[in-house]
């Protein structure tokens, strides 16, 4: 099976801005999560998307949008770039193996750097 | 303080060393633990994931889970130049939410 894609892999954008990310799941996962990584605190959570309706979501400003459509393939936005924004975007598709537990497949990441 | 808590290192060890890497938690509502690898400019991957208290072994790497003492550890044997990467632990709750928490990740290199 083909892993997580996500493109484009490095995305430079000015402050400002607004930038679409996209990511395509493995085949037959429906859940598709969104983290943010960054050096000084890490991996953190953005949404949850299962079936095109957003079932979690982090702490994060409503800058920070997303989306999924009826082939589990999932978009994030985030509009108006800060500098701060300047992070590794990583999306995780995830299946579930046991009651609540999920093991998740993380794609490569798309670095965004914001000027 | 936040949940779950990891040394970011880095980590520096000879091939052929036993390896240590530890997270400690606040949360006891916390039940599945889990190890992602993350090597430089990938994704993390899952390597283990182990629930409530106990150890699980697979090949060189050995999970641990003590819930009294609310910590955890990953334990890698002759360590290979090729662990060299970042480990990063992840908790869950029971019957709560299932989106893990992550420790920040400990930066391990294993020199030749």
């Amino acid at each position: 099976k083909a892993g997580v894609t996500q493109t484009p892999r490095y995305l430079i954008k000015t402050r400002g801005q607004q930038v679409t990310l996209s990511c395509s799941p493995i085949s037959g996962h429906r859940s598709v999560s969104w983290y943010q990584q960054t050096p000084g605190q890490g991996l953190q959570f953005l949404f949850e998307y299962f079936s095109e309706t957003q079932r979690n979501k982090g702490n994060f400003p409503g800058r920070f949008s997303g989306r999924q459509f009826s082939n589990s393939r999932s978009e994030m936005n985030v509009s108006t770039l800060e500098l701060g924004d300047s992070a590794l975007y990583l999306c995780a598709s995830s299946l579930e193996v046991a009651t609540s537990v999920y093991e998740q497949y993380f794609g490569p990441g798309t670095r965004l750097t914001v000027t | 303080q936040k949940e779950v808590e990891q040394d970011p290192g880095p980590l520096s060890v000879p091939e052929g060393a036993i390896v240590s890497l530890n997270c400690t938690y606040s949360n006891s509502a916390f039940q599945y633990f889990m190890w992602y690898r993350q090597y430089s400019r990938k994704g993390p991957e899952l390597l283990m994931y182990t629930y409530s208290s106990g150890n699980k072994e697979d090949g060189r790497f050995t999970a641990q889970v003590d819930k009294s003492s609310k910590y955890i550890s990953l334990f890698i044997r002759d360590s290979q130049p090729s662990d060299s990467a970042t480990y990063l632990c992840a908790m869950t709750r029971s019957g709560g939410s299932y989106i893990p928490t992550f420790g920040r990740g400990t930066s391990l290199i294993v020199h030749p």
